[in-house]
């Protein structure tokens, strides 16, 4: 079964600084999906990037890249010039395709971001 | 665009009551939407996949007759928790995959945080 580990329970920034959250996933799959997914204390989840892994090139979206090496199954997120507004839970999600062609996302347990002032 | 309204969102309940939650996309139509469990500090757990018109999908370990899932148009799912008791208090939201040309993605609702007293 696919799995995802972030590796990083918590982690802390100092605003306008650059901090790096690492994803590492699990797949027998060739094609599939990826995403980091913001959730504020509010708990509204809230797309931040996503990536194709057919694709070579990594997504920016921003002040948020990432850093995705396919052999490695591998597939961190940079956040530049941290904001307060960065501070909530990140998730890093795989998407696959089930049997019987149903879709399923398949979550990280979460990386908490503090952005300190 | 791609919003998914997501209601009640917080609701106290008796033991023995049910409680229904709605999920709408507003702008797009969700041919399939997710629901997850997501317990304080915790990622998200998928219960179950609904399409439109046909049965739901319930992840192992998930009481189908519990958490009763409709998805009777292209914009409307709905979780009924039937006789929730208070081990049954969580937060829950809903989600929805949106595919266009340009995206390829899944949107999230706001969550419902089910207090049963």
């Amino acid at each position: 079964a696919q799995t995802v580990t972030q590796s990083q329970p918590e982690m802390s920034v100092q605003e306008a600084e650059t901090v790096t959250l690492s994803c590492t996933y699990d797949t027998s799959e060739n094609n599939y999906y990826l995403f980091w997914y913001k959730q504020p204390p509010s708990r509204q989840m809230i797309l931040v990037i996503r990536q194709e892994a057919y694709k070579q090139q990594n997504a920016t979206e921003n002040r948020f890249s990432v850093n995705f090496q396919k052999a490695a199954k591998s597939f961190s997120l940079k956040i530049s010039d941290s904001q307060l507004g960065d501070t909530a839970m990140y998730f890093c999600a795989f998407m696959k395709v089930a049997q019987g062609g149903s879709e399923k996302l398949v979550f990280g347990k979460g990386t908490k971001l503090t952005v300190n002032p | 665009g791609a919003v998914v309204s997501q209601h009640p969102s917080w609701v106290i309940c008796k033991s023995g009551t049910s409680v229904k939650i709605e999920c709408r996309s507003l702008d797009f139509q969700a041919t399939t939407m997710f629901w997850y469990r997501q317990f304080p500090k915790q990622s998200l757990m998928l219960m179950a996949t609904s399409n439109e018109g046909s049965k739901a999908t319930y992840e192992q370990g998930v009481e189908k007759d519990k958490f009763l899932i409709n998805h009777a148009s292209l914009t409307l799912s709905t979780l009924t928790v039937t006789s929730a008791h208070p081990e049954d208090s969580s937060f829950y939201i809903c989600s929805a995959r949106v595919q266009s040309p340009l995206f390829y993605g899944y949107t999230f609702g706001s969550g419902t945080r089910l207090t049963v007293v």
